[in-house]
């Protein structure tokens, strides 16, 4: 079993849509979690980080994790054609250094 | 700033060859990563530096790869001698600091394909 685990996709909606991406992970030592989004031919950005459990609401971006379950979450409201990329979930055992597990990614498609 | 700026954008070589990958990050970061993004295994960070210092070196595959920073402004990671399973994205990132929340700017990577 994969440390970090996502559907790879492709995940295909309309615009306008609410987009859910997830992650499930099997460390339970894991307590900071990101999300990166990656455009075609593009390095990664980082869109959202949240430490520990909980929700954390940047716009229209919703991040949630749920530790017990060991399950992150990613929503996307009205999601537009821009929106198009590889989302990728990153953790970490502890803030020192940046040796993150990756997940390896969810492709989306909003379409117009 | 331009931002990180990585080169070449492409790469194709023979196995066997010697390739070098080229990094110059944000001015005023002191933290530069090296990652390798492949299907198989995702996103991958190979070494990072703080202040032109290796600090963790634990996920260059073998002795083929090494990377150096000389100065604050250019690093590079090299391949000696080059093997077809070494045909991946690299990415150079860098960052002011580091941590989870730290937000790490990547390069273009370089698209590497050994034949």
């Amino acid at each position: 079993q994969k440390e970090v685990e996502q559907d790879p996709g492709p995940l295909s909606v309309p615009e306008g849509a609410i987009v859910s991406l997830n992650c499930t992970y099997s460390n339970s030592a894991f307590q900071y979690f990101m999300w990166y989004r990656q455009y075609s031919r593009k390095g990664p950005e980082l869109l959202m980080y949240t430490y520990s459990s909980g929700n954390k609401e940047d716009g229209r971006f919703t991040a949630q994790v749920d530790k017990s379950s060991k399950y992150i979450s990613l929503f996307i409201r009205d999601s537009q054609p821009s929106d198009s990329a590889t989302y990728l979930c990153a953790m970490s055992r502890d803030n020192y250094g940046q040796n993150f597990v990756f997940g390896p990614g969810t492709r989306l498609s909003v379409l117009p | 700033d331009a931002g990180v700026i990585q080169s070449p954008r492409h790469e194709v070589t023979e196995m066997g060859q010697e390739v070098t990958l080229r990094c110059k990050p944000i001015s005023g970061h002191d933290y530069l990563f090296w990652y390798r993004q492949t299907m198989m295994r995702g996103l991958e960070l190979l070494i990072y530096f703080n202040n032109n210092v290796p600090i963790d070196d634990s996920g260059m595959p073998e002795d083929r790869f090494s990377a150096k920073m000389p100065n604050a402004s250019f690093s590079t990671l090299k391949i000696q001698p080059s093997e077809p399973r070494d045909s991946a994205v690299y990415f150079c990132a860098s960052s002011l600091r580091q941590g989870a929340g730290e937000k790490l700017f990547f390069g273009s990577g370089t698209q590497l394909s050994v034949l």
